[in-house]
């Protein structure tokens, strides 16, 4: 079966660290660039970070750029995400997805086919 | 970078009532938009992409036009599966952008 399974998430302090996994099935792992999407509650979907397929490029978006690391391992078919220095404002579900075709999240054409059913980070003291 | 607006955020409406969601490009992108239904508690199911293009599986009832910077998503007899939030996307930029959201309730 095609999955994307998350895990990592849970309860950690302002200015903790937390890193989140993504294990994907079902496909090859190694041809697509990868992303996370975090949807803070009850507002819209962020794109927040993503990889191209051999790991080489990375992008990030303003709102983490420093202080979030995304990271892939072909060998365990496994996407990370490191957060540290984390805030309030990061509490949200992070979703894990998938590209259709593209190899770099710096490419344009092609959509994300493929999440996860993501999984919730809270920030809180 | 490029701005999604969506509109209305909220639209109450009957079963059966046609409903259409309008997303705006700050610049334009081509046909390079997707839309995506989330319930509460789920992932967003991707319904179409490149403006138009209807996913294997998505009842025919929803469909989608557009180009440039105006987009349209059409559910033509709304039923009781679709009260749902709905976003686009654009995927013209690595940005890949999303509207803010437009919430379809039971009216």
């Amino acid at each position: 079966e095609v999955q994307l399974v998350e895990s990592g998430g849970g309860l950690v302090q302002p200015g903790g660290s937390l890193r989140l996994s993504c294990s994907a099935s079902g496909f090859t792992f190694s041809n697509y660039a990868m992303y996370w999407v975090r949807q803070a509650p009850g507002r819209g979907l962020e794109y927040v970070a993503g990889i191209g397929s051999n790991g080489g490029s990375t992008y990030y978006a303003d709102s983490v750029k420093g202080r979030f690391t995304i990271s892939r391992d072909e060998s365990r078919n496994a996407l990370y995400l490191q957060m540290s220095s984390l805030r309030v404002e990061d509490t949200a579900i992070y979703y894990c997805v998938k590209d259709l075709y593209n190899t770099s999240p710096y490419a344009s054409g092609s959509y994300w086919d493929l999440w996860g059913q993501g999984t919730l980070v809270t920030v809180s003291s | 970078d490029i701005q999604m607006t969506q509109s209305p955020s909220t639209l109450s409406a009957f079963v059966g009532d046609r409903v259409t969601i309008t997303c705006r490009a700050s610049q334009s992108i081509s046909t390079w938009l997707a839309w995506y239904q989330q319930k509460p508690g789920k992932a967003p199911n991707l319904l179409i992409h490149k403006a138009s293009n209807l996913e294997s599986g998505v009842p025919s009832r929803f469909s989608g036009s557009g180009s440039g910077t105006e987009f349209t998503l059409t559910i033509s007899s709304l039923q009781p599966d679709d009260f749902a939030t709905y976003y686009c996307q654009q995927y013209n930029t690595y940005s890949r952008t999303f509207g803010q959201g437009t919430k379809v309730e039971i009216k």
